[in-house]
């Protein structure tokens, strides 16, 4: 079974530009949660959808913004870049979301801002 | 690329040592705990998880343990490997919650 994918792996972007960020999930997988990681504040929850809802959302600006496809793969965008945008955003999937079944992580995509 | 690892705590281990990775949880309503493990470049491994209910969940060389009344949950991982050098993450949550992450310990283990 493929694992979780996210595509482009690598992205340098200028302030100012804004970027959309795609991520695949496992064969079977409803629930997809997107994740900005960054050194200084570690793993920091963006939001979760399901079934093609936004469900669960964290305490990003609204220059963030996802959406998810009748197939289940999530797009998120980023408007309006800032230089504090850089980071790893990881996308996770898993059947149901929430606890009940295990998140899988795709490899991330590595966003530069410049 | 650039590192996870940075600004976090390290335990530094020689291999064949057994290691213990430690982690303050937050929510006391929180039932679900998971360790994962991510190295250079990649997104974080499932690596064993635990339900409020138990206190200690083994593994293959892994064993979880949990604290309920300190919100106190631990890594123990049995004779420590180079190819467990990492950074790894607790996380906690329950029933639809989202997961919330700890800040991670850098685990480097040396031959």
């Amino acid at each position: 079974k493929a694992g979780v994918t996210q595509t482009p792996r690598y992205l340098i972007k200028t302030r100012g530009q804004q970027v959309t960020l795609s991520c695949s999930p496992i064969s079977g997988h409803r629930s997809v949660s997107w994740y900005q990681q960054t050194p200084g504040q570690g793993l920091q929850f963006l939001f979760e959808y399901f079934s093609e809802t936004q469900r669960n959302k964290g305490n990003f600006p609204g220059r963030f913004s996802g959406r998810q496809f009748s197939n289940s793969r999530s797009e998120m965008n980023v408007s309006t870049l800032e230089l504090g945008d850089s980071a790893l955003y990881l996308c996770a999937s898993s059947r149901e979301g929430g606890t009940i079944y295990e998140q899988y992580f795709g490899p991330g995509t590595r966003l530069t801002v410049t | 690329g650039e590192s996870v690892g940075l600004h976090l705590p390290t335990l530094s281990v020689q291999e064949g040592d057994n290691s213990i990775i430690n982690c303050a949880y937050s929510n006391s309503a929180s039932d679900y705990f998971i360790w994962y493990k991510q190295e250079s470049g990649k997104g974080p491994q499932f690596i064993i998880d635990i339900r409020s209910n138990m206190d200690k969940r083994q593994g293959q060389r892994v064993t979880v343990l949990l604290n309920k009344t300190v919100k106190h949950l631990s890594l123990q991982i049995a004779a420590t490997q180079p190819g467990d050098s990492a950074v790894y993450f607790c996380a906690e949550g329950s029933g639809y919650s989202t997961l919330t992450f700890g800040k991670g310990t850098m685990l480097l283990v040396s031959p």
